[in-house]
Order: structure tokens, then sequence, then C-alpha cells
């Protein structure tokens, strides 16, 4: 069982290149979320995930595309990286609606943006 | 506009006092509170949670405490060992009226040294 994870772990881009996130969930979970977390600012949604084949916004959607086109799998797409994307993203999963249970998090992709 | 303040950047106690950690809120919606600890190059991981409905949860060393009155929770360590340094976050979400997301704080800081 391993939980959640992330690929890559580690990316470095040029500006408007594009790139895609890929997490993957083996628990049976069907909410999934991204995350991205900023010194001083926290964790912040992207996007999130209710079910297969539904996505939406989190609180900064904006630069970032998503897709939950199996149950296992979530994933996040830059079409055009800037500078301010440099971040940690986090993924992370749940079975209940967060009022019942918690979230379970991947370890983390590391991206920098020049 | 931030509705989960943690207010403490970071706290610096010895081994086998006690920690305690504080998180205000300004949603009055917000109707579960869930503390996350998350060490370097890894991902949050779940650490206790408390409902609306009541004012104490508590689980081994940590007890988390919430008045509701004052919109304020804190997370109390006892007694705190060097294995607890890392970041915490508090997070909440408001009560059950369909699908909800955690909002997270800033995070505190946490050294405990030997």
């Amino acid at each position: 069982n391993a939980g959640v994870t992330q690929t890559p772990k580690f990316r470095v881009l040029k500006t408007g290149q594009s790139m895609t996130l890929l997490c993957a969930q083996d628990m049976n979970h069907e909410y999934m979320y991204w995350y991205r977390q900023d010194p001083g600012m926290g964790l912040r949604l992207i996007h999130y995930s209710v079910g297969e084949g539904t996505t939406a916004k989190g609180e900064v959607p904006d630069g970032y595309n998503v897709s939950r086109l199996k149950k296992q799998n979530f994933l996040l797409g830059l079409e055009s990286a800037a500078p301010s994307q440099t971040s940690v993203y986090f993924c992370a999963s749940s079975y209940f609606d967060q009022g019942d249970g918690e979230q379970f998090f991947g370890p983390g992709t590391r991206l920098t943006v020049l | 506009d931030q509705q989960v303040k943690q207010n403490s950047p970071s706290l610096s106690v010895q081994e086998g006092r006690i920690s305690i950690l504080n998180c205000d809120y300004t949603n009055s919606m917000f109707d579960y509170f869930l503390w996350y600890k998350k060490y370097p190059a890894e991902g949050p991981t779940f650490l206790i949670s408390i409902s609306s409905i009541k004012d104490k949860n508590e689980d081994g060393r940590f007890t988390v405490f919430l008045n509701k009155s004052a919109k304020h929770l804190s997370l109390h360590i006892v007694p705190s060992q060097p294995g607890d340094s890392a970041v915490y976050f508090c997070a909440a979400v408001p009560g059950p009226s369909g699908y909800s997301t955690l909002t997270f704080g800033k995070g505190t800081m946490l050294l405990v040294s030997p």
C-alpha cells in the first residue's frame, strides 16, 4: 500500500515550458486535491476533484489545469510555466467529505521555473 | 482575507516541557478543525481533529482545545520531544452543506531542543 505518490519529485522548467505532475493513490479515495506551498503562505488549494471525471477550482487555479480520467490518478498541468509557479506542489486524497475524515498527502514535487 | 490565522511563525521549547500552538479563525461557519504536522521534504500528515460540538479532544501527548466564542483553538503537546520538531498547520472546514474544502493556516514551526 503506497498511499499517495507523486511524480516527479523535482523539476526545473524554463519560462513558457509546459509539464504535467502526476498524482496516484491506491486507497480507493473519491476525493483528490492539488495544493501549492510557498514560504510563509501555508497550503493553498489549486484544484480538486470529488470523483472520477470531475474537477473544480480551488483558491488559486489560474495557470493550472487538471484532469481526473481515472479514479486513482489526478494530473496537474502547467501549460506555460511562469516564475510565480515556482513552489512545492502537494497532492492529497480523502475518502469522505473533509468534515468526516483526514486528507492523505503525497511527498510533494519541488518545481522551479527559471 | 485570511480566515485561519497562525500568528506565531515559530516556537522554541525545551524537551519535556509543554508546547502550545495557537490558531484563530474568522469564519463562524467553520465546523470542524484539524491539525497537520509536516517534516521537511515530506507531505503533511494528519495529527488530531476536533468537531465544534466539543471543546477538547485528546490523543496521547496531543490535546486540542476549541473556544468557539473566541474563535480560537490550540494544540498542546505534553511532554514535548525532539521528534515533534516540525511545522504544524491548523485547518478548518465549514459544516456539512455539500462538499467543503479545507482552509489552512500558514503554519507554525516548532523546535524542541534536547
